[in-house]
C-alpha cells in the first residue's frame, strides 16, 4: 500500500524555523517528482515547492523563495521542507504529494503548521 | 507564475450537469488537471491531461480544454460529488492551483 506520512508540524513563533518530513512507502520513491502543497485554514490549495527525482531541479512558489528549502533522501525514502523566517501567512496544513497530475500520484494526510506568537 | 481563475461556487440539483470552468493564459500551452477535495480529506485526481480519467473515477466526470478555458463536467451530478474542485497546471518551472470551486449538489 502506498503511504506518504508527514511529520514535523506544530506551533512556531513568527521568524522561527521548522523542518517538515515526509516518509514514503509502498512505491519507488526515487522515480517520482515530489511536491509540497499547503492549504491555509478555510482556503484553497497552494503549490509550494517540488523536486526532481535525483534532486537536481527544485522549484518554489515566489512567496517562499529564499525562506524554504526542499530536499530529499532517496536512500531513506524521505522528503523534507526546511522552513525559515516563518510568517503568519505560512500557517497551513502542509501536504506531501508525489507526481502531481499523474494518475499514479499520491498525497499524504498533511501536517499542520501554525505561526503565531 | 501561472494565474488560474475559478468561480467560488457552483450549485446544481442531483442528476443535473455541473460545469466548472478554469481560465488562464497558460492553458493553451499546457495540460489541465482537476482535483476533488472533500471536507477533511486529501485531494483526489479526477481528470489528467485535459480529458483523461484515472481508473476508479466514475464516467460522469469528464474534462475539456480549448484556448484559455478548461472545463470539468460532471454529467448527472450525485450528492456524493459535493466537494471543492481545483484545476492545476504544471509547466516546466511554473506550477499552480486555481482558487477552487465549491460544488453544491442539492
Amino acid at each position: 500500500e502506498v503511504q506518504l506520512v508527514e511529520s514535523g508540524g506544530g506551533l512556531v513563533q513568527p521568524g522561527g524555523s521548522l523542518r517538515l518530513s515526509c516518509a514514503a512507502s509502498g512505491f519507488t520513491f526515487s522515480s517520482y517528482w515530489m511536491n509540497w502543497v499547503r492549504q491555509a485554514p478555510g482556503k484553497g490549495l497552494e503549490w509550494v515547492a517540488n523536486i526532481k527525482q535525483d534532486g537536481s531541479e527544485k522549484y518554489y512558489v515566489d512567496s517562499v523563495k529564499g525562506r524554504f528549502t526542499i530536499s530529499r533522501d532517496n536512500s531513506k525514502n524521505s522528503l523534507y521542507l526546511q522552513m525559515n523566517s516563518l510568517r503568519a501567512e505560512d500557517t497551513a496544513v502542509y501536504y506531501c504529494a508525489s507526481a502531481l497530475g499523474a494518475p499514479t500520484g499520491n498525497w499524504g494526510q498533511g501536517t499542520l503548521v501554525t505561526v503565531s506568537s | 507564475s501561472y494565474e488560474l481563475t475559478q468561480p467560488p461556487s457552483v450549485s446544481v440539483s442531483p442528476g443535473q450537469t455541473a460545469r466548472i470552468p478554469c481560465s488562464g493564459d497558460a492553458l493553451p500551452k499546457t495540460y489541465a488537471y482537476w482535483y476533488q477535495q472533500k471536507s477533511g480529506q486529501a485531494p483526489v485526481l479526477v481528470i489528467y491531461e485535459d480529458n483523461q480519467r484515472p481508473s476508479g473515477i466514475p464516467e460522469r466526470f469528464s474534462g475539456s480544454s480549448s484556448g484559455t478555458l478548461a472545463t470539468l463536467t460532471i454529467s448527472g451530478a450525485q450528492v456524493e460529488d459535493e466537494a471543492d474542485y481545483y484545476c492545476y497546471l504544471a509547466g516546466t518551472s511554473d506550477f499552480a492551483f486555481g482558487g477552487g470551486t465549491k460544488l453544491t449538489v442539492l
